[in-house]
């Protein structure tokens, strides 16, 4: 049972905005302030969509989007595109022990 | 561009260890944090431990304490991952990752993944 909850599926139809939630469910996830996303199509390594709760690396769409209130993250995916079908991740970064806790995952399914 | 190219895939028995390797090429190897993530077939991802290889001193997941041992050679910019008494829950996908370069809060750099297979 992962100290960060996430719903196991989310779906939405091309053009929506769909919301993932990751939910801090242990205080043995630091301070909650340092949540990052990632996206995992099959087969392939994660990719880093989101950091530090709002900050998006270069290169990533602007569709994606990220927030955080009390203890829930959320990732915003607007204007869905099939290829943003895949498996999601938020992680917490513990900054006192230099170590990560990954929430359970969620798929997402564009119809 | 930071690359990190792991070891080949195992199969190994029940109650053996198995050791994967990490090859860092692109960017400064000693500052930034390695972690090991491995992911099981068909489950999520499983933050297992980490290190900064300037420090040498590793932490690991509680899950995994005494089994798992990580560390970071850094004459030749390579991490390493053993994991010992495997049994055949531990058949997954293992990845090294790294933080960025100036993003030291979250894993931006992923090794291919290496498959290990427990089974008798």
């Amino acid at each position: 049972q992962s100290a960060l909850t996430q719903p196991a599926s989310v779906s939405g139809s091309p053009g929506q905005s769909i919301t993932i939630s990751c939910t801090e469910t242990s205080s043995d996830v630091g301070d909650y302030n340092f949540v990052s996303w990632y996206q995992q199509r099959p087969g392939k390594a994660p990719k880093l969509m989101i950091y530090d709760v709002s900050n998006r690396p270069s290169g990533v769409s602007n569709r994606f989007s990220g927030s955080k209130s009390g203890n829930t993250a959320s990732l915003t995916i607007s204007g869905l595109q099939a290829e943003d079908e895949a498996d999601y991740y938020c992680a917490s970064y513990i900054r006192s022990r230099t170590s990560w806790v990954f929430g359970g995952g969620t798929r997402l399914t564009v119809l | 561009q930071v690359q990190l190219v792991q070891s080949g895939a195992e199969v190994k028995k029940p109650g053996s260890s198995v050791t994967v390797s990490c090859e860092a090429s692109g960017g400064t190897f000693t500052n930034y944090a390695i972690s090991w993530v491995r992911q099981a077939p068909g489950q999520g991802l499983e933050w297992m431990g980490g290190i900064i290889p300037i420090f040498r001193t590793p932490s690991y997941a509680q899950k995994f304490e005494g089994r798992v041992t990580i560390a970071a050679d850094e004459s030749t910019n390579t991490a390493y991952m053993e994991l010992s008494s495997l049994r055949s829950e531990d058949t997954a996908v293992y990845y090294c990752a790294r933080v960025g370069g100036v993003v030291l809060t979250a894993i931006e750099y992923w090794g291919q993944g290496t498959l290990v297979t427990v089974s008798s």
